[in-house]
C-alpha cells in the first residue's frame, strides 16, 4: 500500500519557468515531509523539508507547500534550470523512525 | 568526511547464493537504514537501525538480515537470493529523525542482479 504517491512519473519545462512537482499522501499521522533529488547512479540527496506546523518552507529556487487537510505537498522550482534536471522523491515520516518514499517524478528541463 | 559509503557498487548473484552488502558512515550518526530501489518504485524500507546493537524491520524485511555492532556499519546480509531481490539497495544515515536540521545521507547505491 503506497502511503505517499507521486503521481506524474515526468515532468518537462523550460529554462527559467516554474516547475511544480506534486505529491499526496494517505497517512493523517505524517508530520515531517522531505524531498530528494537524485541523479543516475548515484544516491537521493536532501533538498528540502517541511514540518506540519508550517505551510511554507523557502530555500533559494526551492519551496515546499504544505497543505494538511488535502494531504498534499509540492514543491516549486523557480526558475528553472538544465541542472534541476533528476528524478524527485517526496517522502514522509510520522515521528516515528521510518521514511515512507513517493516513486519519483523524472524532471527534465529543455534549455 | 567521506560521508556514506557502500560497497560493492554492483554484483550479480545466483539463485541460492548468499552476499553482504556493506555500508559503513563516518559521521557519527545515530541512525542508519537500508533502501531498496526497484524500476519505477520509490525507496522501500527494509530494516533500520537507532544505535549500536539496535535494530528494527521496515517495511520490506523478508529474505534480509541486518547487524549493527558499531555505530559506523551496518551491514545488510541476503540469505538464499531469489530474483525478486534484484534491486538498487540504497544504505543512508541521519543524526535523529526528530530535528528538523537533519535529514538521512545516501550511499551511491549498489546494484544487485540475481540471475
Amino acid at each position: 500500500d503506497q502511503q505517499v504517491k507521486q503521481n506524474s512519473p515526468s515532468l518537462s519545462v523550460q529554462e527559467g519557468r516554474i516547475s511544480i512537482l506534486n505529491c499526496d499522501y494517505t497517512n493523517s499521522m505524517f508530520d515531517y515531509f522531505l524531498w530528494y533529488k537524485k541523479y543516475p547512479a548515484e544516491g537521493p540527496t536532501f533538498l528540502i523539508s517541511i514540518s506540519s506546523i508550517k505551510d511554507k518552507n523557502e530555500d533559494g529556487r526551492f519551496t515546499v507547500f504544505l497543505n494538511k487537510s488535502a494531504k498534499h505537498l509540492s514543491l516549486h522550482i523557480v526558475p528553472s534550470q538544465p541542472g534541476d534536471s533528476a528524478v524527485y522523491f517526496c517522502a514522509a515520516s510520522d515521528t516515528g523512525n521510518q521514511f515512507y518514499f513517493g516513486t519519483g517524478t523524472s524532471l527534465t528541463v529543455i534549455p | 568526511n567521506a560521508g556514506v559509503t557502500q560497497t560493492p557498487k554492483f554484483r550479480i548473484l545466483k539463485i541460492g547464493q548468499s552476499m553482504t552488502l556493506q555500508c559503513t558512515q563516518d559521521m557519527n550518526h545515530n541512525y542508519m537504514y537500508w533502501y531498496r530501489q526497484d524500476p519505477g518504485m520509490g525507496l522501500k524500507l527494509i530494516y533500520y537501525s537507532v544505535g549500536a546493537g539496535i535494530t528494527d524491520k521496515g517495511e520490506v524485511p523478508n529474505g534480509y538480515n541486518v547487524s549493527r555492532s558499531t555505530t559506523e556499519d551496518f551491514p545488510l546480509r541476503l540469505e538464499l537470493a531469489a530474483p525478486s531481490q534484484t534491486s538498487v539497495y540504497f544504505c543512508a544515515s541521519s543524526y535523529s529523525v526528530w530535528d528538523l536540521q537533519e535529514t538521512q545521507y545516501f550511499g551511491p547505491g549498489t546494484r544487485l542482479l540475481v540471475l
